[in-house]
């Protein structure tokens, strides 16, 4: 059963405009929450997290929002860059455990 | 400094072939984890290894999946018989676990692309 879902597969955004990538849980244990960048041919790297002890992280260009109640977290680009073009994978762990990943976004930022 | 290293990068192997893919994580981290991610789909949970713990091999698909950590440090992914449907990109990742509040992420390697003909 997945427990991390991302519902878009893809996404396509103008260059300038902003990107929300979304990302929903079930597991009401997960306290951590992470965003990965994929290109292809190479893995992952990662990009921002967040704790449920915070709703909102921000570095730079990235924010990651987190609605605890909804099981929900989005991840938001502006302004999105071509170079943001990439699958984007969430990921959640609950204490001491492993991390479960959404099945990605890819996100296109057309010039 | 380094980064967590995979070898090979790419494996063409024939049905019924066994396999072994190499995971060499980062210096120090004493979390090791096995993804694979098929055509078209996400990340995959194959198996995680904490330490000295027992593994955690709840992801993987079948018994003719293995994997080994020796020492803390360097993993194996075995795949015995090997199967078209185990094509994919092995991918490998290490992090520290840190306190409750401030887990680390995982820092992943380039992946082992394995195709069975």
């Amino acid at each position: 059963d997945q427990q991390v879902k991302q519902n878009s597969p893809s996404l396509s955004v103008q260059e300038g405009r902003i990107s929300i990538l979304n990302c929903d849980y079930t597991n009401s244990m997960f306290d951590y929450f992470l965003w990965y960048k994929k290109y292809p041919a190479e893995g992952p790297t990662f990009l921002i997290s967040i704790s449920s002890i915070k709703d909102k992280n921000e570095d730079g260009r990235f924010t990651v929002f987190l609605n605890k109640s909804a099981k929900h977290l989005s991840l938001h680009i502006v302004p999105s860059q071509p170079g943001d073009s990439a699958v984007y994978f969430c990921a959640a762990s609950p204490p001491g455990d492993q991390f479960y990943f959404g099945t990605g976004t890819s996100l296109t930022v057309i010039p | 400094g380094a980064g967590v290293s995979q070898s090979p990068s790419n494996k063409v192997t024939e049905k019924g072939k066994d396999v072994e893919l190499r995971c060499d994580p980062i210096s120090g981290h004493t979390a090791l984890y096995w993804y694979r991610q098929s055509l078209g789909q996400g990340l995959e949970f194959l198996i995680y290894f904490q330490g000295n713990s027992a593994p955690d091999k709840s992801g993987l698909p079948s018994d003719r999946f293995s994997a080994e950590r020796t020492g803390g440090s360097v993993s194996t992914l075995t795949i015995q018989r090997t199967q078209q449907e185990d094509s994919a990109v092995y991918l490998c990742a290490s992090s520290t676990r840190g306190t409750p509040i401030s887990y680390n992420e995982q820092f992943f390697g380039p992946g082992t692309r394995l195709t069975v003909l």
